[in-house]
């Protein structure tokens, strides 16, 4: 069973970076048969698809976003994080990782529970 | 890109059908066959229920179906059941390797 756990601070000051990390079980990333995203709802909004990334490195990214955004992926500790610089309240949400069936397909099969992160001094 | 315009509530009896709409445009819903839908269950991970417009996974019931008619994708639930209330959301696929999700719609079994 594939299993998606995020992790990293609650509480992000503004103007800060925001970190977090997904790790992945019942799967690897390096198999390549998946790109892997983050996702965010805003309290009492619907979701937005911020980014994925692929094993090899590559990504894509939200327009509105791309230029504060930044997806990585660990093979050997079968993670993928996410970074978001110069965070406002704009940004508390509540933030997913997903596995992303990607290219021709575009669909989110598996998902992590949500990790709730505030941004506010 | 706009989000898709979902209702924000729909509402039905047990054993009664409903839809959920979901409408974009033809930069995306109209253009692209590839709609998902997914139910979340507040605090718990998002369930994908329908992909590629009309497809259901392995698991998920066939009381739940998709459609699309021009801008405009469907989700429908037959034989409502308790355990069907839950936010439902789509998405779609906009181009330049991009998706959009809908606002999401609560569906009450009354």
């Amino acid at each position: 069973q594939v299993q998606l756990q995020e992790s990293g601070p609650g509480l992000v000051k503004p103007s800060q970076t925001l970190s977090l990390t997904c790790t992945v079980s019942g799967d690897s990333i390096s198999s390549g048969s998946y790109y892997w995203s983050w996702i965010r709802q805003p309290a009492g909004e619907g979701l937005e698809w911020i980014g994925r990334v692929y094993t090899s490195g590559s990504t894509n990214y939200i327009p509105s976003l791309k230029s504060r955004v930044t997806i990585s992926v660990d093979t050997s500790k079968n993670q993928f994080s996410l970074k978001l610089s110069s965070v406002t309240a704009a940004d508390t949400a509540v933030y997913y990782c997903a596995r992303d069936r990607g290219s021709g397909w575009y669909y989110f099969d598996y998902w992590g529970q949500g990790t709730l992160v505030t941004v506010s001094s | 890109q706009s989000a898709l315009t979902q209702p924000a509530s729909v509402s039905g009896s047990p054993g009664q059908s409903i839809t959920i709409s979901c409408t974009g445009t033809s930069s995306d819903v109209g253009t692209y066959n590839l709609v998902s839908w997914y139910q979340h269950h507040p605090g718990k991970a998002p369930k994908l229920m329908i992909y590629e417009g009309s497809k259901r996974p392995s698991g998920v019931s066939n009381r739940f179906s998709g459609s699309k008619s021009g801008n405009t994708a469907s989700l429908t639930i037959s034989g409502l059941q308790a355990e069907d209330e839950a936010d439902y959301y789509c998405c779609s696929y906009a181009g330049s390797s991009t998706v959009l999700f809908g606002g999401g719609t609560e569906l009450t079994v009354l």
